[in-house]
């Protein structure tokens, strides 16, 4: 059962447009959605993270919009450089239980110059 | 760069060998998670061990076990291996345990498992 899913699996943004990547949820129990970035060869690195009292939450380019009724959100990088080509995975956590990531399947964003 | 270091990096390993996978928490963190990244897909879950002990786990058979030390660091054993365990097995760091509400979790840089 795919809990969170991701679009789209790809992305081709050229440098200084926007990339935009949504995520679904079917879990209402979930209570926190971070966002990660992740290299080839690297772990996944937190971006930035909402929750869900919050419409929508700005780190520098980076901004998360959150729609709780449609148990959807999105990730939306200004600017594209390409120094943001990396696979982006949208996730979900539930507080009350153990530390576990449901992670999205992935959008492989490149940025060309 | 996160805290969290896991080793090896690297490993090629025959089908139905067993493999031990190994990870140091980040400084001030007492729970550690594994996670199974198969190429093109994203981390799934294994198990999380809080003090010692397993207390969540994922979609994943018995021959996939773990261990947590005093100082927190862990060990993946997987026996019996399969050409589906070939992936990258990720750790991640956090705080609190279970019911600690959403700590964040630092991963680690991962070990690429080749079962050939």
């Amino acid at each position: 059962q795919q809990q969170v899913k991701q679009s789209p699996q790809s992305l081709i943004v050229q440098k200084g447009g926007i990339s935009i990547i949504n995520c679904a949820y079917e879990n209402t129990a979930f209570d926190y959605f971070p966002w990660y970035q992740q290299f080839p060869g690297k772990g996944p690195a937190l971006l930035i993270a909402i929750r869900p009292d919050v419409s929508e939450k700005k780190e520098g380019r980076f901004t998360i919009s959150f729609n709780k009724s449609a148990k959807q959100f999105s990730l939306h990088i200004m600017d594209s450089q390409p120094g943001d080509s990396a696979t982006y995975f949208c996730a979900a956590k539930r507080s009350g239980g153990y530390q576990k990531v449901t992670f999205g399947t992935g959008t492989k964003l490149q940025v060309i110059p | 760069e996160t805290g969290v270091t896991q080793s090896p990096t690297h490993l090629i390993k025959t089908r139905g060998q067993q493999v031990t996978l190994r990870c140091s928490s980040q400084s001030g963190h007492n729970t550690v998670s594994w996670y199974q990244q198969a190429l093109g897909q994203g981390p799934q879950f294994i198990f999380q061990y809080y003090r010692e002990e397993e207390n969540g786990r994922g979609n994943f058979p018995p021959r996939f076990s773990g261990l947590q030390f005093p100082n927190y660091s862990s060990e993946l054993n997987v026996n019996a291996l399969e050409l589906d365990d070939s992936a990258l097995y990720l750790c991640a760091s956090s705080w609190g345990g279970y019911g600690a509400g959403n700590t964040e979790a630092f991963f680690g840089q991962g070990t690429r498992l080749t079962v050939v």
